[in-house]
């Protein structure tokens, strides 16, 4: 059974620009979260999709964005990008039954230059 | 709110030795609590959780947990440790209020020297 995959590996962009990061769940699961790991800050939630609703978003603005499409994969989107940015963004996907526990993509690592 | 600890930043253990990375928790109510591994470059892998039940959890690798809830813990523990053990180890507490959000620590590097 394949993993949660995420595009792309690696995303270069300057500042001001828009970052496009793309992931696909664990077939059968139709929750979609996304976590950014910046250094020195930890794993903090962004944002969390379940039947293509936006469920629940964490302490970031709104240039943060996303959605979840039918067959469940996930766009995270941020605009106006700034230094800060720059971070491992990790997507989970979960079933809605059972414990539910969250399974984990290899991440997109974002520079902003 | 809800929220883990971590109070080690690294734990160094030699090859072939016990090892235990140390979390504590706060919440209200029954918590919901997890350990991932994250290698090099590598996204976040799953290693056991803790919902009810038994207070030893077994997981992969020979991981395994411990709960106890008097002392608000939930630590890491395996016999013996391996070199390919050397990562870095979150424990995470599911948020009950948000639901399905995951509260993170903020990690303990584990470095095991052959």
């Amino acid at each position: 059974e394949a993993g949660v995959t995420q595009s792309p590996t690696h995303l270069i962009k300057t500042r001001g620009q828009q970052a496009t990061l793309r992931c696909s769940p664990i077939s059968g699961h139709t929750s979609v979260y996304w976590y950014q790991q910046a250094l020195g800050l930890g794993l903090q939630f962004l944002l969390w999709y379940d039947e293509g609703e936006e469920r629940n978003r964490g302490n970031f603005p709104p240039r943060f964005s996303g959605r979840q499409f039918p067959n469940y994969s996930s766009e995270l989107n941020v605009n106006a990008l700034e230094l800060e940015d720059s971070a491992l963004y990790l997507c989970a996907s979960s079933s809605t039954s059972g414990d539910n526990e969250q399974f984990f993509g290899p991440g997109t690592r974002l520079t902003v230059l | 709110a809800q929220s883990v600890a971590q109070p080690e930043d690294q734990v160094n253990v030699a090859e072939g030795n016990p090892l235990t990375v140390k979390c504590t928790y706060s919440v209200s109510g029954n918590p919901y609590l997890f350990w991932y591994v994250q290698y090099p470059n590598r996204g976040l892998q799953f290693l056991l959780k803790y919902i009810t039940g038994d207070n030893l959890v077994k997981g992969s690798y020979g991981f395994e947990a411990e709960f106890n809830k008097s002392q608000t813990s939930f630590h890491l523990k395996k016999p013996s440790a391996l070199v390919s053990d050397s990562a870095l180890y979150f424990c995470a507490v599911r948020d009950l209020y948000n639901t399905d959000k995951l509260i993170f620590g903020t990690g303990t590097r584990l470095q095991v020297f052959p």
